[in-house]
């Protein structure tokens, strides 16, 4: 399995452009996230998803759109970038023991906004 | 009260000795706390789940809860130039809709 990826690794905006992040995950996990973290900071929710179909808004969900249309694909649009979403964004799943338990990160994407 | 704090460091502990990560929370009726350890550039990764009060142990890691003082820790023994890392402390937080929350985390420095 190769668990959980993201792409692009790395990525520079200008300031209004669009973007989407992308997420898949092999393990058949229902439940599916999105983080972003700031330097020196923990980790902030800013969507995630119970199941194909189903999504909701977390900590941080301003500036941000999701879609689940299947169990292994959770993308998250940015679409008009912004100098305060420059961050490190992380995708993480669980396993089906439940909602926030053991989350499974991917490798994380750095964002920079100018 | 923030509703998960953690000191920011940086933890310097030589190795060998035993490293405490401690993790205090603002709900009292959380259910489900665990620690995360995250090494710079990468992403996280459990260490550790903890649900009851008391101690769990795994290997040279030993989670404690304490849901009265609202506390958490993580004992790291015989610590090794290896586990130097930020230690990320989440809780499950009843009170914001049984969402995850992270604090801020904690960066350990094993000395050699």
């Amino acid at each position: 399995n190769a668990g959980v990826t993201q792409t692009p690794k790395f990525r520079i905006l200008k300031i209004g452009q669009s973007m989407t992040l992308q997420c898949t995950q092999d393990m058949n996990h229902n439940y599916m996230y999105w983080y972003r973290q700031d330097p020196g900071m923990g980790l902030k929710l800013i969507y995630y998803s119970v199941g194909a179909g189903i999504t909701d808004k977390g900590e941080v969900p301003n500036g941000y759109n999701v879609s689940r249309s299947t169990t292994e694909d959770f993308p998250l649009r940015l679409e008009l970038a912004a100098p305060s979403q420059t961050s490190v964004y992380f995708c993480a799943s669980t396993d089906p023991q439940g909602l926030f338990e053991t989350q499974y990160f991917g490798p994380g994407t750095r964002l920079l906004v100018l | 009260q923030k509703e998960v704090e953690q000191n920011s460091g940086p933890l310097s502990v030589p190795e060998g000795a035993i490293a405490s990560l401690n993790c205090t929370y603002s709900d009292r009726v959380s259910q489900s706390f665990f620690w995360y350890r995250q090494y710079s550039g990468k992403s996280p990764e459990l260490i550790m789940s903890i649900y009851s009060n008391g101690d769990k142990e795994d290997g040279r890691f030993t989670a404690q809860l304490n849901k009265a003082s609202q506390y958490v820790s993580l004992l790291i023994r015989d610590s090794q130039p290896s586990d130097s890392a930020t230690y990320l402390c989440a809780v499950n937080l009843m009170n914001r809709d049984d969402k995850i929350i992270f604090g801020k985390g904690t960066r350990l420095h094993i000395l050699p």
